[in-house]
């Protein structure tokens, strides 16, 4: 199986600071590499699909890049509605894999 | 509306078995494989299963295999998930998820608590 790492595991910012979140992969999945983003309580909801491309109605202030075993996420400006935890996840083969998630908090 | 209802949680206990069900609407159900994710409290999401639009292509992660059966009912355009010999570890939120084929649709999930 493939696993996902996720550094880090919790990352303290303020609004306005640009947030990179890192996701490495035991072994090669392209860039077949989602991310999501959680707030509690609620179903994620997918950011980016295709290691970079962003998802229809995802605010332009998220990015992702990377191919291969490196993949990172980056909020350019933090906003308010930006608190939340981030998953990244490979869809390269079964089992499909999650990294642990990176909680971003004030 | 495009989307996706869970139902069917519940409080079970250890070695109990359970059936999820999943309604979709607002989109062509047929055309789309459908997966299930679930989530223990405090934790991270875990991916538990998939169904192939076909039904000719099933695939479960280790931790519920053997114990778990997917099957879907396009005439109805409803997903199931039964899971058997059911493990205090079990206790989640359990989601229904279009596989687009990235997870772009999700429900509110079902919680489903494995407690003696």
């Amino acid at each position: 199986d493939i696993q996902m790492t996720q550094s880090p595991s919790t990352l303290s910012a303020s609004i306005g600071d640009r947030v990179t979140i890192t996701c490495r992969a035991s072994q090669t999945v392209f860039r077949y590499l989602a991310w999501y983003q959680q707030k509690p309580g609620k179903a994620p909801k997918l950011l980016i699909h295709t290691a970079s491309s962003l998802e229809s109605g995802v605010p332009s202030r998220f990015s992702g890049s990377g191919s291969g075993t490196e993949f990172t996420l980056t909020i350019s400006s933090l906003q308010p509605d930006d608190f939340a935890t981030y998953y990244c996840q490979h869809f390269y083969n079964f089992p499909w894999t999650f990294g642990q998630g990176t909680k971003v908090e004030l | 509306q495009v989307q996706v209802v869970e139902s069917g949680g519940g409080v079970v206990q250890p070695g109990g078995s359970l059936r999820l069900s999943c309604a979709a609407s607002g989109f062509s159900f047929s055309n789309y494989g459908m997966h299930w994710v679930r989530q223990a409290p405090g934790k991270g999401l875990e991916w538990v299963a998939f169904i192939r639009k076909d039904e000719n292509k099933k695939e479960y992660a280790e931790s519920v295999k053997g114990r778990c059966t997917i099957s879907r009912d396009n005439s109805k355009k409803m997903v199931f998930l039964e899971v058997n010999n059911l493990e205090t570890e079990d206790t989640a939120v359990y989601y229904c998820v279009k596989d687009d084929p990235v997870f772009s649709l999700w429900g509110q999930g079902t919680l489903v608590t494995v407690s003696s």
